[in-house]
């Protein structure tokens, strides 16, 4: 079974600019969250979408961030534009629901870093 | 909200001595408790999982441990080899928050040969 799929694994931009992540969770997975994890620390959630829906967002800075969901598969997730503090690795995660006992699954991550 | 706390932030062991990291958790609700592995440039892997009405559970090498009532739990690791060297996260998750889980800052582990 394919695990999730994160693009690109890399990117080196410069402030001001815009960046886009890509995701495709597990096949029949109807949950996807994003999560930043910064430098030496445990993955924050930024926000959770239970199919097309974005449940819980309250942890994105909506002023530059957004995140798109539209066929309830793959997602991206974009900062525009981009501040040298958004430098960090975004984690996307699936699981087969969003119940609060549901295992979920982490892709390998984008390392962004901002110049 | 949830506020998890881990420690310690970095162990180093022998080969083939125990590892043994600690959690705790401040909200009374939390019903999940999953332990994350996360090799270098690779996202966090579960290992092992833990849900509030279990005490203990094990895997071949590795052990989770739940105290609700002092809030917090460890995860135990026997035999440990070098491949076992990462860093570890140890999370919760709240039934009333859907499946929003809180990380704690992690541990790595290094296993000498």
């Amino acid at each position: 079974e394919a695990g999730v799929v994160q693009s690109p694994r890399y990117k080196i931009i410069e402030k001001k600019q815009p960046v886009a992540f890509w995701c495709n969770p597990i096949s029949g997975h109807n949950t996807l969250y994003w999560y930043l994890q910064n430098l030496g620390q445990g993955p924050e959630l930024l926000i959770r979408y239970e199919n097309e829906e974005a449940v819980d967002d309250s942890q994105l800075p909506k002023d530059r961030f957004s995140a798109e969901r539209l066929k309830g598969v793959d997602s991206t997730l974009k900062i525009q534009p981009a501040e040298l503090g958004d430098s960090a690795v975004y984690l996307c995660a699936s699981s087969v629901s969003g119940g609060p006992q549901e295992t979920q699954y982490f892709g390998p991550g984008t390392r962004l870093l901002v110049l | 909200g949830e506020n998890v706390e881990q420690h310690p932030s970095t162990l180093s062991v022998q080969e083939g001595d125990s590892a043994v990291i600690k959690c705790t958790y401040s909200d009374s609700a939390s019903n999940y408790f999953p332990w994350y592995k996360q090799e270098l440039g690779k996202g966090p892997q579960l290992i092992i999982d833990i849900r509030s009405n279990v005490g203990e559970k094990k895997d071949q090498r590795i052990a989770v441990t739940l105290n609700k009532t002092a809030k917090h739990f460890s995860l135990h690791i026997t035999e440990t080899q070098p491949e076992d060297s990462a860093v570890y996260f140890c999370a919760a998750a709240t039934y009333n928050q859907g499946g929003k889980l809180i990380f704690g800052q992690g541990t790595e582990l290094s296993v000498k040969p």
